[in-house]
């Protein structure tokens, strides 16, 4: 069975800094892996997806990802935390099928302090 | 171009009553998906429908059901409600293509659900 899980469920970051948020998940299968961000009183975002090729990827708002099968992992990084970065952050996983249901970690609280 | 919406945003019930969310899918979607997000919790997907059938479903009761109809909007009902269904209930919408599982989802701002 598939699974995500997210080291660490509050990050504290300031602004200017690194964010690294972790995410490993298990899967028999080559995954599909996706980064949302959740802002309050709001639906999930996607952020990046990771699906076949480079397995660095772009996204949304100057995140990247870099999936790394050896170690069965997709953390989500961006150089310079902005204020506005502050929301939670959840990692999920997909498998090929067509039926696109996503199971995912039980997400990280990103807070950016002056 | 709306997004998914949901309705209604908040909604209160007592134990023993039975709810009903809506959901309307994005322009060109034809696959809706409901998710359950317990306070703290990643979502947890309960099921899919596409073509006004349910396609998959995750591990929840019978309690739990659905509907999608022709112009693929979607209905979940919960009978029976218990305080643990308090949540926020994500409704997402996707373009149905055979063997591929990386289609984004898009999700609606959801429909948060207090049982007392």
């Amino acid at each position: 069975a598939q699974s995500v899980t997210q080291l660490g469920s509050h990050v504290s970051v300031s602004e200017g800094a690194l964010v690294l948020l972790r995410c490993n998940y298990s899967s028999s299968v080559p995954p599909y892996l996706f980064w949302y961000v959740q802002y309050p009183n709001q639906g999930l975002q996607l952020l990046l997806k990771y699906t076949t090729g480079a397995t660095l990827v772009k996204g949304i708002n100057g995140f990247e990802a870099e999936f790394k099968k050896s170690e069965t992992s997709f953390h989500l990084t961006k150089p310079s935390a902005h204020m506005s970065d502050a929301a939670e952050y959840f990692c999920a996983v997909s498998l090929s099928g067509g039926y696109n249901k996503l199971i995912f970690g039980a997400g990280t609280r990103l807070a950016v302090h002056p | 171009d709306a997004g998914v919406t949901q309705s209604p945003t908040h909604l209160i019930k007592t134990r023993g009553q039975q709810v009903t969310l809506r959901c309307s899918p994005k322009s060109g979607h034809d696959t809706v998906s409901w998710y359950q997000q317990a306070l703290g919790q990643g979502p947890q997907f309960i099921f899919q429908y596409y073509e006004e059938e349910e396609r998959q479903r995750g591990n929840f009761p019978d309690r739990f059901s659905g509907h999608q109809f022709p112009n693929y909007s979607s209905e979940l009902n919960v009978n029976a409600l218990l305080l643990g269904d308090s949540a926020l209930y994500l409704c997402a919408s996707s373009l149905y293509q055979e063997g591929y599982g990386a289609n984004v989802l898009t999700f609606g701002a959801g429909s948060r659900l207090t049982v007392l």
